[in-house]
């Protein structure tokens, strides 16, 4: 089946300091992923869909200029929260879509000190 | 895309079928239901998914009703490890889509 992995699956930075967080499908390639954020005991909320050689598109209420995101390959695409703050420590989960179905990373645990 | 009704949190025996149930009385007719449950800590998994028909997986079978309004997900012999959040979500299927959660039902299997 079709898998997706993250690296790192947990971080620990300090305020004020930039992460970067891969996303990467492993045997199949795709032109859409997408990152969620999770706060805990919340659901997950779409951040921005990233598309393989153009920018993203985020959701209403996400600083693209905070969390960039870059998709330069079709089994490549990368996080990078910018300046992280403690009120980004979070559950950051990507998904990759192959076929019609959604496939999802088993998720980074980030937190900023 | 249309809205789900799940209710927060349900408990089953395990061994036994864990039967949860969604609304989306909002469903339009190139709406699938799609199912996933995510785990502490994890990503989610992708469970099962239908259009109109009932369908079964190795996992599950998904029940939608005849109006499409609501459909129940069972877990025939649910196991300890069936705990988790599970997430009932109506997409169009094509395209780039994306995959918007609901607060999902917190299904806790006890022994």
């Amino acid at each position: 089946g079709a898998v997706v992995s993250q690296h790192p699956s947990r971080v620990i930075c300090k305020s004020g300091t930039s992460v970067k967080i891969e996303c990467r499908s492993l045997d199949f390639q795709a032109t859409t992923m997408f990152w969620y954020r999770q706060f805990p005991k919340q659901s997950l909320m779409l951040m921005a869909t990233s598309n393989e050689g153009s920018k993203a598109t985020y959701e209403q209420g996400v600083e693209k200029d905070k969390f960039l995101i870059n998709h330069a390959s079709l089994t490549l695409s990368t996080l990078t929260v910018t300046s992280a703050h403690p009120e980004d420590s979070s559950f950051y989960i990507c998904s990759a879509r192959h076929s019609y179905e959604q496939y999802f990373g088993p998720g980074t645990r980030l937190t900023v000190t | 895309d249309a809205k789900t009704t799940q209710p927060p949190s349900m408990d089953c025996a395990e061994g036994r079928a864990a039967n949860l149930p969604c609304n989306h009385s909002t469903i339009s007719g190139n709406e699938y239901v799609y199912w996933y449950r995510q785990i502490h800590s994890q990503g989610p998994q992708y469970i099962i998914h239908g259009l109109k028909n009932n369908e079964t997986n190795e996992m599950a079978s998904l029940i939608i009703t005849e109006d499409r309004k609501s459909s129940t997900l069972i877990l025939p012999h649910a196991t300890l490890r069936d705990t988790a959040v599970y997430y009932c979500i109506v997409r169009v299927d094509y395209n780039n889509n994306d995959m918007r959660f609901g607060a999902g039902t917190r299904l806790t299997v006890k022994p």
